[in-house]
């Protein structure tokens, strides 16, 4: 089945230890999306690729970057994890907005604990 | 600020009866509705959407209705089932073009009852 994934599913990094969260889709969509979600809270939108365009959120911090090498993977690097980014972060996938009503399709998260 | 706001972190109903999940907006921009429904350990599923154009949308058990003048829209589930306990998340978006971005609201957890 043409999918999102993301791996891993759960991840430990020391705080101030780099860490990077992969995003693979199937679905050869055109944009891919990196959200943040704290317990209780909207998922919060980070960044997104639209093809080769990146675009960051203008809250986003310094210390949150994003790969995308191809279509079909996407990189979170998170470059020195704080407590405060113990988080799910959930990656997902769109078709051109135009034609997709801006439907995203999610992955399972990947659940990051900073010790 | 809370563009999105889903006032009722939980909700439970009884199996068989009529769920009802609210939520508001403040965005008069936003022309396009989404409701997302989210299992623990998976990501959120795409349920069901309305534009902005209509005031309702029905599909299967699931009905959105559009309130634009209030800025209110509800998700109703009839009739609720078991595997229907979930987190749901109301999302919204203008559809102009190169606009891909989604806002959601903090979710509800609907509880059904057997």
């Amino acid at each position: 089945d043409a999918m999102v994934i993301q791996n891993p599913r759960y991840q430990v990094t020391q705080f101030g230890k780099p860490v990077t969260l992969s995003c693979s889709q199937t679905l050869n969509h055109n944009v891919m999306y990196w959200y943040q979600q704290k317990s209780s809270q909207a998922p919060k939108l980070l960044f997104h690729y639209y093809d080769k365009d990146f675009n960051n959120e203008a809250d986003t911090p310094d210390n949150f970057q994003s790969r995308r090498p191809n279509t079909s993977f996407c990189f979170l690097d998170i470059r020195s994890p704080g407590l405060g980014d113990a988080a799910m972060y959930l990656c997902a996938t769109s078709r051109d907005p135009g034609v997709s009503k801006n439907i995203q399709y999610f992955g399972a998260g990947t659940r990051l604990s900073v010790l | 600020d809370q563009q999105v706001k889903q006032n009722s972190p939980s909700l439970s109903v009884q199996e068989g009866r009529i769920s009802i999940l609210n939520c508001d907006y403040t965005n008069s921009m936003f022309d396009y509705f989404l409701w997302y429904k989210k299992y623990p350990a998976e990501g959120p599923t795409f349920l069901i959407s309305i534009s902005s154009i209509k005031d309702k949308n029905e599909d299967g058990r699931f009905t959105v209705f559009l309130n634009k003048s209030a800025k209110h829209l509800s998700l109703h589930i009839v009739p609720s089932q078991p595997g229907d306990s979930a987190v749901y998340f109301c999302a919204a978006t203008t559809t102009n073009f190169g606009n891909e971005k989604l806002t959601f609201g903090t979710g509800t957890r609907l509880t059904i009852i057997p």
